[in-house]
């Protein structure tokens, strides 16, 4: 079974654009989870996705969104990029909502210059 | 809010050495503790869970028990080998206080490195 894949796995970005990002999760997955992981932060949560409905949120500002669409592939997205945006976005996939459960894609490395 | 502190790294050990790292949290209710484990150019996977006081997670020859007295998750194992070499994390998820979600909270991650 293919593991959860992001894509693009490098991105580099200039202040002020915005980026979109994707996930496939595992085939039969619902529920897509994001993450942010920086040297100064370390790995936060950002949502999760389940059946194309945001079920909850972490503490980022609205720069940052995702959806979900009806084959359970995800996107996020970053508006107005910042300098601190520059990190490793995870994300996870796993069959049942809130599930501890979860598996790992390797990441999209993004770097805001 | 809820934190999870880890012990710096990297831990540098030798093969069939003893590991331990160290984990304590800060909570308001009652986690749910998990350690996760990322090889080098891989996803993070969970490696273990306990969801109450004394549980013992194990798994791959790791352990960690939930101590609730003294507030830790400290991770073990009695003989690490070269393949363990990866950075581990400690997380907790408070149920009780995110309405029975899973909205983790990660520790900064410790560095393990075993040599031959």
């Amino acid at each position: 079974k293919a593991g959860v894949t992001q894509t693009p796995r490098y991105l580099i970005k200039t202040r002020g654009q915005q980026v979109t990002l994707s996930c496939s999760p595992i085939s039969g997955h619902r529920s897509v989870s994001w993450y942010q992981q920086t040297p100064g932060q370390g790995l936060q949560f950002l949502f999760e996705y389940f059946s194309e409905t945001q079920r909850n949120k972490g503490n980022f500002p609205g720069r940052f969104s995702g959806r979900q669409f009806s084959n359970s592939r995800s996107e996020m997205n970053v508006s107005t990029l910042e300098l601190g945006d520059s990190a490793l976005y995870l994300c996870a996939s796993s069959l049942a909502a809130s599930s501890y459960e979860q598996y790992f894609g390797p990441g999209t490395r993004l770097t805001v210059t | 809010g809820d934190s999870v502190t880890q012990m710096e790294g990297p831990v540098t050990l030798s093969e069939e050495a003893f590991l331990t790292i160290n984990c304590t949290y800060t909570a308001t209710g009652y986690p749910s503790l998990f350690w996760y484990v990322q090889y080098p150019g891989e996803g993070l996977q969970l490696l273990l869970k306990a969801t109450k006081a004394d549980d013992k997670g194990s798994n791959k020859g790791f352990e960690a028990t939930y101590r609730k007295e003294t507030t830790s998750f400290h991770l073990e194992k009695g003989s690490v080998q070269v393949s363990d070499s990866a950075v581990y994390f400690c997380a907790l998820s408070d149920l009780e206080t995110s309405g029975g979600s899973y909205i983790p909270t990660f520790g900064r991650g410790t560095s393990l490195i075993v040599h031959p």
